[in-house]
């Protein structure tokens, strides 16, 4: 079975702070994805990463950076100087077993107060 | 490109009433996803078809919704009758099915029963 777990339902931050979303996830499969999305007010979901279970060098791209780290079963994303465009909901997922469907997280709430 | 297409955007109904949702995917995108994500909660796939054939419908309350996907392009979601516990957005996605790239979401349908 598949399980993403996102401790921390909201988070307020002020501008120009770094911030770093939780993630753990669980599976018994060794061939897995994990992603991020976004999901502003509009409602739309936005993709920002996705990861397979072979590669676990970090990523960085721009103010965004992911650390996995699969001894933990930890997807964590880090937003560097936040901006309020940054205010949304962020959802991990977890993708395995062959299966091309995600399983989400329950998400966190980040509000950047200007 | 053009986006994954939803419509309506908003829908108010009586429970007991029927409502239908329609997705019209990615052009050339041979998988289709159904999501359904209640308020506070991360998105959960209801169903998912490669083509015109349902890959996965596990989790599709099927005694009151169904899904179809005609000529493998635009798909409708219906539900008859509708319950209090089914307002929630319905979210559809389309992916290239080529490993999840190219997963891309609509905007979602807000489905408010009253």
């Amino acid at each position: 079975a598949q399980k993403v777990t996102q401790a921390q339902t909201e988070i307020s931050v002020v501008e120009k702070e770094d911030v770093t979303l939780d993630c753990v996830y669980e599976t018994r499969d060794t061939t897995y994805y994990l992603f991020w999305y976004k999901q502003p007010p509009s409602g739309e979901l936005v993709f920002l990463i996705r990861r397979n279970s072979f590669d676990e060098q970090n990523e960085i791209s721009g103010r965004y950076s992911w650390n996995f780290q699969k001894s933990t079963s930890s997807f964590n994303f880090t937003i560097t100087a936040s901006q309020v465009v940054d205010s949304a909901v962020y959802f991990c997922a977890l993708s395995a077993g062959g299966a091309n469907n995600l399983f989400f997280g329950t998400g966190t709430r980040l509000t950047v107060i200007p | 490109e053009a986006g994954v297409a939803q419509s309506p955007r908003y829908k108010i109904i009586e429970k007991r009433q029927s409502v239908a949702f329609w997705c019209n995917p990615i052009s050339g995108h041979a998988t289709l996803y159904w999501y359904q994500q209640i308020l506070g909660q991360g998105p959960k796939l209801l169903i998912q078809f490669q083509n015109n054939g349902v890959v996965d419908d596990s989790q599709l309350p099927k005694d009151r919704f169904s899904a179809e996907r005609l000529k493998g392009v635009d798909s409708t979601l219906k539900i008859q009758p509708a319950k209090l516990e089914d307002s929630a957005v319905y979210l559809c996605a389309s992916s290239s099915g080529q490993g999840l790239y190219g997963y891309t979401f609509g905007s979602g349908t807000r489905l408010t029963v009253v």
